[in-house]
């Protein structure tokens, strides 16, 4: 089955690290880009940035530059979204979602969503 | 950057036709994909380049693109149907993709 899988809700408090995780199977995961897509509580859909697994090209939103980082393991198929320096503002619902064919594609595949609660 | 607005909500009655816009300047010169969620779920693409269904998802929804509006129909409508419908455009200044702020279809 072609699928994207992510982490578990994670409980986290402002200035604490994080890495959350999402694993392709059933593809080619090097050959499609990935994004990573955040839905604050109640709002809509933004774009954070895209990874290339083939050769870990990344992209990122202007307004998200800095704050995250986005990488991959192409050997294990996963791709990760990092925070350093966590802030309660970063609740929200992240989601990873493969590139149908290329970088400006639609998004013809989607994880399930991994919940992150910042709090102190 | 590109903007796209639409309408926050759209109420439609059972069986009926179901039309959800998506505006923005020229959005008629980019290819718009549209994006259906559930609440607790991940989206789902249900319309891509503008009028094309992806495996799976019926006959009953069609897009299409001109001027300043983009528009998901949904013929026949079900219960089932309800959820946020979303619609993406790339913003080609910023080299992103820019979502709509979604429109609650309720049956």
């Amino acid at each position: 089955e072609v699928q994207l899988v992510q982490s578990g809700v994670e409980v986290k408090k402002p200035g604490g690290s994080l890495k959350i995780s999402c694993k392709g199977s059933g593809y080619s995961f090097s050959s499609y880009w990935i994004a990573w897509v955040r839905q604050m509580p109640g709002k809509g859909l933004e774009w954070m940035g895209i990874i290339y697994p083939g050769d870990s090209d990344t992209r990122y939103s202007p307004s998200l530059q800095g704050q995250v980082t986005i990488s991959v393991d192409k050997s294990i198929s996963t791709a990760y979204l990092q925070w350093s320096s966590l802030k309660a503002s970063d609740t929200a619902m992240y989601f990873c979602a493969r590139s149908a064919a290329g970088y400006r594609d639609a998004y013809d595949m989607w994880g399930q969503g991994t919940m992150v609660a910042v709090s102190s | 950057s590109f903007v796209v607005t639409q309408p926050p909500s759209v109420s439609v009655a059972l069986g009926k036709t179901a039309t959800i816009a998506c505006e923005g300047n020229n959005i008629g010169t980019k290819s718009v994909h549209w994006y259906r969620q559930k609440p607790g779920q991940a989206p789902e693409l249900v319309i891509w380049h503008d009028n094309r269904r992806p495996s799976g998802i019926p006959e009953r929804f069609s897009g299409s693109n001109s001027g300043n509006t983009a528009t998901l129909t949904i013929g026949r409508v079900e219960a089932g149907d309800e959820a946020d419908y979303c619609c993406q455009v790339w913003d080609t200044t910023n080299d992103q993709p820019v979502f709509g702020g979604g429109s609650k279809l309720t049956v």
